[in-house]
């Protein structure tokens, strides 16, 4: 079955530190990646995605996800967090069958920021 | 105004009432979607439209009836509700459908 697994549903770091959210998927096809961040009561903001080519990939306020086939893992990561980083984080994913990309959500992360 | 906006922000309504929920994309895009966001659910695809045409209904009750009058307008009428129905309403959408989504503020519905 399809699956997202996001397995820390809330992690606390201190500004300054270095952050990696984990992301695990279950998916028969080539997948397509992305993480989102949504603040509260907000919408979702597109951080990064991944199609094809460089498995390491870079996307806004910093941050950086690494796609590993090998390990079905799409990690976040960024070197040093800032106290507005504080929000919840989600992992997609999807394919290009036909002509809808439906995307499987994980249940999210949500990330708290000490001062 | 830029992005995918959605209008009312916050909706209280009684399980009786018939309300509608608009969103509206300044992208230029194609595909719009809908989504249902429940505490401690991974977000759900509610209904899928493309150039205007639906091209997903993903079992939703009847008591929620999507609109889609051109490709930068998407309605989602409600009516005779249910508690369980509370939830974020996400629009969202997409140069092409099988193309990245930009997800709207969403509107904050409370049935009682």
């Amino acid at each position: 079955a399809q699956s997202v697994t996001q397995p820390d549903i809330h992690i606390t770091v201190s500004e300054g530190a270095s952050l990696e959210l984990r992301c695990n998927y279950s998916y028969g096809a080539t997948p397509y990646l992305f993480w989102y961040v949504q603040s509260p009561g907000q919408g979702l903001q597109l951080l990064l995605k991944y199609f094809s080519g460089d498995t390491l990939v870079q996307g806004i306020k910093g941050f950086e996800a690494e796609f590993k086939r090998s390990q079905s893992s799409f990690n976040l990561r960024k070197p040093s967090v800032h106290w507005s980083d504080a929000a919840e984080y989600f992992c997609a994913v999807g394919s290009n069958a036909g002509n809808n990309r439906k995307l499987i959500w994980g249940l999210g992360t949500s990330l708290a920021v000490n001062p | 105004e830029t992005g995918v906006t959605q209008t009312p922000r916050h909706l209280v309504m009684g399980m009786t009432n018939k309300k509608s929920l608009k969103c509206e994309q300044h992208l230029g895009h194609n595909a719009m979607y809908w989504y249902k966001q429940s505490a401690k659910k991974p977000l759900e695809l509610m209904f899928v439209y493309n150039f205007k045409e639906q091209t997903e209904n993903n079992s939703v009750p009847s008591r929620f009836s999507p609109e889609c009058p051109n490709s930068s307008h998407l309605f989602l009428h409600l009516h005779t509700l249910q508690p369980e129905d509370s939830a974020l309403y996400l629009c969202a959408s997409s140069p092409a459908a099988a193309d990245t989504q930009y997800f709207g503020p969403g509107t904050r519905l409370t049935v009682l």
